[in-house]
């Protein structure tokens, strides 16, 4: 099993909505990540989780709220979001490396997100 | 501040031709080198990757090639075909965590 898998494929919600994102992979990565993507840009950076805990945060409004259950599962919690946050969200996992991780993400598809 | 810098941003070839991306870095502590291919409606792939201490990394119709002093590297898509006609980010990386920095993306089209 070589798949992250994320849902729902599509999301339509208005500003005082609140809905989540979920993400699973087992592959046995210990490293998941989720990233902001626009159309015709390169992948954003947004949070980072190793070994189920949050390494890194960059500088996401708080709005976004993400959470690692386990090391299988990833949520992304939307709340009272702007027509700007509309975007394919993209979850990712990095299997575990001698320093580390590797650095080599494995992307699900992808939720695409629009808020009215 | 972009740390990856990739050009073209766009670039058509005929089928059987060869397409050809650069990218460069200015961070001297990137150590990983990996190249993302997205299709439309799809998540980024990793395609190929290569680390500093080689020059040249071949998978078949796609090869890395990359100059550590120059801190440049590319991507060379030989006999380029249709079902080649996606994005194309490269990423320079480092340290422990797997943060990496993408480029800016350059559209291929193959055309028949």
């Amino acid at each position: 099993d070589t798949e992250v898998t994320q849902t729902p494929k599509h999301l339509v919600m208005g500003m005082t909505n609140k809905k989540s994102l979920k993400c699973e992979q087992h592959m046995g990565h210990r490293a998941m990540y989720w990233y902001k993507q626009k159309a015709k840009k390169p992948p954003e950076l947004m949070f980072v989780y190793s070994y189920e805990k949050l390494s890194i945060n960059e500088s996401v409004p708080s709005r976004f709220s993400p959470e690692c259950p386990n090391s299988s599962l990833l949520n992304l919690h939307l709340h009272a979001l702007q027509p700007e946050d509309s975007a394919l969200y993209l979850c990712a996992s990095s299997p575990p490396g001698l320093a580390g991780n590797t650095g080599e993400l494995f992307f699900g598809e992808g939720s695409r997100l629009t808020v009215l | 501040q972009q740390q990856v810098k990739q050009s073209p941003q766009s670039l058509i070839v005929q089928k059987g031709g060869i397409s050809i991306i650069n990218c460069a870095y200015e961070n001297t502590a990137f150590d990983y080198f990996p190249w993302y291919q997205q299709f439309p409606g799809k998540g980024p792939a990793l395609l190929i990757a290569i680390r500093p201490d080689v020059s040249e990394k071949k998978e078949g119709r796609f090869t890395i090639s990359f100059n550590k002093s120059a801190k440049q590297f590319s991507l060379h898509i030989m006999d380029s075909q249709p079902g080649d006609s996606a994005t194309y980010f490269c990423a320079a990386g480092g340290g422990s965590w797997g943060k990496l920095q993408f480029g800016a993306g350059t559209q291929v089209v193959v055309t028949p």
